[in-house]
């Protein structure tokens, strides 16, 4: 079975500085996407950015890139110019290509930016 | 911009009561998913759901759980007899494709 982890509950960081959320996961297949939703206090899940892993480029959307790397199984985020818009909770998810449609979750970072 | 919306947004009830968490999924929306998360725990799949049938389950998706799609808005999950455990957030998401799920804002269902 696939697991998902991300080893920082808590991640602080100043507004408009850049800060890099960790994920790793376990996983067997060679086909997959990965995802960051973020889950602000009003709690519902938003997509940020998802990652094919047949592409070797790493995904961006404006402020938000990944550093994406198979062999390690490492799929973290980097948000630059870090807004007071951006505290909420990120969660690392991985599905299958293949049949299974479900998300798998990670434990979630909570993201609090300083102004 | 459309959303999936779910009602109500806070659930008490009473243990071995039944529930019925309502979603209404965006409308040319094709997948439907139940989620849920435990206080402090990670967000667990439920069930998906397509072309009016159950595609997936996981292992908390027993016998006391059900989904319905009555009348090609809603999509409800029952919970026929609740337990303690079963207080949690649920968020129901839906897709256009299985490459994407869109949430709501999850219902919040406290069982004393």
């Amino acid at each position: 079975a696939q697991t998902v982890t991300q080893s920082q509950p808590e991640m602080s960081v100043q507004e408009a500085e850049t800060v890099t959320l960790s994920c790793t996961y376990d996983t067997s297949e060679s086909d997959y996407y990965l995802f960051w939703y973020k889950q602000p206090p009003s709690r519902q899940m938003i997509l940020v950015i998802r990652q094919e892993a047949y592409k070797q480029q790493n995904a961006t959307e404006n402020r938000f890139s990944v550093n994406f790397q198979k062999a390690a199984k490492s799929f973290s985020l980097k948000i630059s110019d870090s807004q007071l818009g951006d505290a909420a909770m990120y969660f690392c998810a991985y599905r299958s290509a293949q049949g299974a449609q479900k998300l798998v979750f990670g434990q979630g970072t909570r993201l609090t930016i300083n102004p | 911009e459309p959303e999936v919306t779910q009602t109500p947004s806070h659930q008490v009830t009473q243990m071995g009561q039944e529930v019925i968490l309502r979603c209404v999924p965006i409308s040319n929306h094709l997948y439907f998913y139940w989620y849920r998360q435990i206080l402090g725990q990670k967000v667990e799949f439920l069930v998906s759901f397509y072309n009016n049938e159950i595609s997936e389950k996981s292992e908390i998706f027993d016998d006391q759980f059900s989904v319905e799609r009555p009348d090609g808005s809603n999509f409800t999950l029952k919970i026929r007899s609740t337990k303690l455990e079963d207080s949690a957030m649920y968020f129901c998401a839906s897709g256009l494709s299985y490459n994407e799920q869109f949430f709501g804002p999850g219902t919040r269902l406290t069982v004393l």
